[in-house]
């Protein structure tokens, strides 16, 4: 069955650091997104993503983070400048159509000391 | 405040038991949905019922959804330890354009066996 993979599981990295996180979506959706948790909290959504470009973001979503589909199969989300309070869980989710079931990934773990 | 609050916050119940859970939510939605999280895991969906349905069955779940008081229900009957989870409702607004999941805060439940 079809799934979103998301690299790394774990990272791990000093605080002002960037970090890329990646994801390779189900391949026919079209819509992406990044929703990040931080432990035992809500899922908040980050961003979406149509058609080569945000559709949505949140005010999470600040100018430390970026999206960026480079090859037609990836999906990152950068941080360009980490803090403290980035740690958390971030998962990356994919659908088809505009409303409708969201596809998740396991979730990048990101610890930020 | 949220726009998806699910209550109650925890449950734990004995296997062969029923449980329920309700979400609140604010604004118009096209659809709700449900999600369970394992600990540490991706989300997966479960159900999906649209604005015009009222009620929904899949297996051993039963969704409700009444948009006048802007709320739903999850059902699980006969509850096993594999239901062991949190349960998340999720709700995709009816406001036109490009469409984002919003997620509740969230119920913690637990099974007995």
């Amino acid at each position: 069955e079809p799934e979103v993979t998301q690299t790394p599981s774990h990272q791990v990295t000093q605080m002002g650091q960037e970090v890329i996180l990646r994801c390779v979506p189900i391949s026919n959706h079209l819509y992406f997104y990044w929703y990040r948790q931080i432990l035992g909290q809500k899922v908040e959504f980050l961003v979406s993503f149509y058609n080569n470009e945000i559709s949505e973001k949140s005010e999470i979503f600040d100018d430390q983070f970026s999206v960026e589909r480079p090859d037609g199969s990836n999906f990152t989300l950068k941080i360009r400048s980490t803090k403290l309070e980035d740690s958390a869980m971030y998962f990356c989710a994919s659908r088809t159509e505009n409303t409708g079931e969201l596809f998740f990934g396991e979730g990048s773990r990101l610890t930020v000391l | 405040s949220q726009q998806g609050e699910e209550d109650p916050q925890a449950l734990s119940i004995q296997e062969g038991e029923n449980a329920t859970m309700n979400c609140s939510y604010k604004t118009s939605i096209n659809n709700l949905q449900w999600y369970r999280q394992n600990s540490g895991r991706g989300l997966v969906h479960l159900i999906l019922i649209r604005s015009n349905e009222r009620e929904k069955h899949s297996g051993r779940l039963r969704v409700t959804l009444d948009t006048s008081k802007k709320s739903s229900s999850l059902l699980i009957t006969a509850s096993r330890a594999a239901d062991t989870a949190s349960y998340f409702c999720a709700t995709d607004p009816n406001s036109g354009g490009y469409q984002k999941v919003t997620f509740g805060t969230g119920t913690k439940l637990q099974v007995i066996p």
